[in-house]
């Protein structure tokens, strides 16, 4: 099964500062998507990227790719407190996911 | 409008019982899908349809049935329920195997 593993497993930053976190995959994939989890909450799809791109934005997301190193990282600029949650990346049908990075923005 | 709904939200039961769990998205998907989440937060795929056939059935025990009536509709049943099976279940949708899912609320499974 392809498996995400995210780094670190967990971050806490200021409101306002970037939050960086990555994730690393074992196989060739198709594409790799990320996904927010609130406490209590379902996960929330927030970015997929293709294999053969290497950058993607939306809004203060930005995705990065590097299909010859298997990692991909998200960026959040001018993090917010609505931003805590867990980050998880998973890889074409999305069949593991890692545990995630927990992300705690403090106001 | 919830475009990913189960029921129930949470599901108390004793050891040895049978249970399920209903999932319906009016997002006009064609593959949905089960996931458990355990204490560690792993979430790990279980079962996938699409159109209603089954394509992903991952090392599950036997005990987890899952049924689809139609596309719309994925729902779990469970038998003879274990204390491992405490978790929560998530059921979600997508457009195909490779686009983005969109996740139910979860199911809170405590077995006793």
């Amino acid at each position: 099964s392809q498996q995400g593993e995210e780094d670190p497993q967990a971050l806490s930053i200021q409101e306002g500062e970037n939050a960086t976190m990555n994730c690393s995959y074992k196989t060739s994939i198709n594409n790799l998507q990320w996904y927010r989890q609130n406490s209590g909450r379902g996960l929330v799809h927030l970015i997929l990227i293709r294999s053969n791109e290497r950058e993607k934005h939306s809004g203060r997301l930005r995705v990065t790719l590097d299909t010859s190193k298997k990692s991909s990282s998200l960026l959040i600029t001018a993090s917010r407190a609505a931003d805590t949650a867990s980050y998880f990346c998973a890889t074409d049908t999305p069949l593991v996911f890692g545990k995630g990075t927990r992300l705690s923005v403090i106001a | 409008d919830t475009a990913v709904s189960q029921t129930p939200k949470y599901l108390v039961t004793q050891m040895g019982n049978d249970k399920s769990i209903k999932c319906e998205q009016n997002l006009g998907h064609d593959t949905m899908y089960w996931y458990k989440q355990d204490s560690k937060k792993f979430l790990k795929i279980m079962f996938s349809y699409n159109n209603k056939e089954l394509i992903i059935n991952e090392t599950v025990p036997n005990r987890f049935s899952p049924k689809s009536p139609d596309k719309a509709h994925l729902n779990l049943h469970i038998n003879s329920l274990e204390l491992g099976d405490s978790a929560v279940y998530f059921c979600a949708s997508s457009q195909d195997r490779l686009a983005g899912l969109t996740f139910g609320p979860g199911t809170r499974l405590t077995v006793l």
